[in-house]
């Protein structure tokens, strides 16, 4: 059965810090994995999707990295910003299509 | 696109009422999913379609939830009937075949 974990399960940085999150899953059969953020009491919107075959994809100051093998995938924000302070959620789909989602890591960036 | 659309935004009902929960997924998106995010079990998969049809339930908790996709415009999620712990964030997803899911703004549901 697939789990996905995150760590940190929280993180508190200054404005400007680069910073990496990460993820890692327990079955390497995935089909993509996605980031997504979440604001308090919103919906999830998509930042970046890796497919399978893919190392990495990036979108403006976000990269994120995907290694099938080792189960890992990092999502590093440059130059981070208040306005990036938010939850953000790693999740993996296999052939199924279904997303396994981890906890999340909850960042906030101080002014 | 307007995106996924969810409705209602917020519901709160008494404990055995029937409860309808309504998604309108992107236009020319064939697949279709239900979540339930809670806080002690996170964001958990319900149920998904695929062009109009149940392709995996296995994650309804039980009986009292129901989902059917008429059309490929429209999805409803039925708790019937409704208990305390059913409380939590519904969100419906949308997506054609491996690429991005894209959620809806979420339905927040109060049982009492």
């Amino acid at each position: 059965k697939q789990e996905v974990t995150q760590i940190p399960a929280a993180l508190s940085v200054p404005e400007g810090e680069n910073l990496v999150l990460n993820c890692s899953f327990t079955d390497s059969a995935i089909y993509n994995l996605q980031w997504f953020r979440q604001d308090p009491g919103k919906g999830l919107t998509s930042l970046l999707l890796i497919q399978s075959s893919q190392r990495e994809q990036t979108s403006g100051r976000l990269n994120a990295s995907l290694d099938k093998s080792s189960g890992r995938s990092t999502l590093y924000i440059a130059a981070s910003q208040p306005g990036d302070s938010a939850t953000y959620l790693c999740a993996v789909s296999d052939s199924s299509y279904k997303l396994i989602f981890g906890s999340g890591t909850r960042l906030l960036v101080r002014p | 696109d307007a995106g996924v659309i969810q409705s209602p935004r917020h519901e709160v009902t008494e404990m055995g009422q029937e409860v309808t929960l309504r998604c309108k997924p992107i236009s020319g998106h064939d697949y279709l999913f239900w979540y339930r995010q809670t806080m002690m079990r996170g964001l958990e998969l319900l149920i998904y379609f695929n062009n109009n049809v149940p392709i995996d339930d296995s994650g309804m908790p039980e009986d009292r939830f129901s989902a059917k996709m008429p059309n490929a415009s429209f999805s409803t999620l039925k708790i019937q009937p409704s208990e305390p712990r059913d409380s939590a964030v519904y969100f419906c997803a949308s997506t054609t075949s491996h690429n991005e899911q894209f959620f809806g703004p979420g339905t927040r549901l109060t049982v009492l």
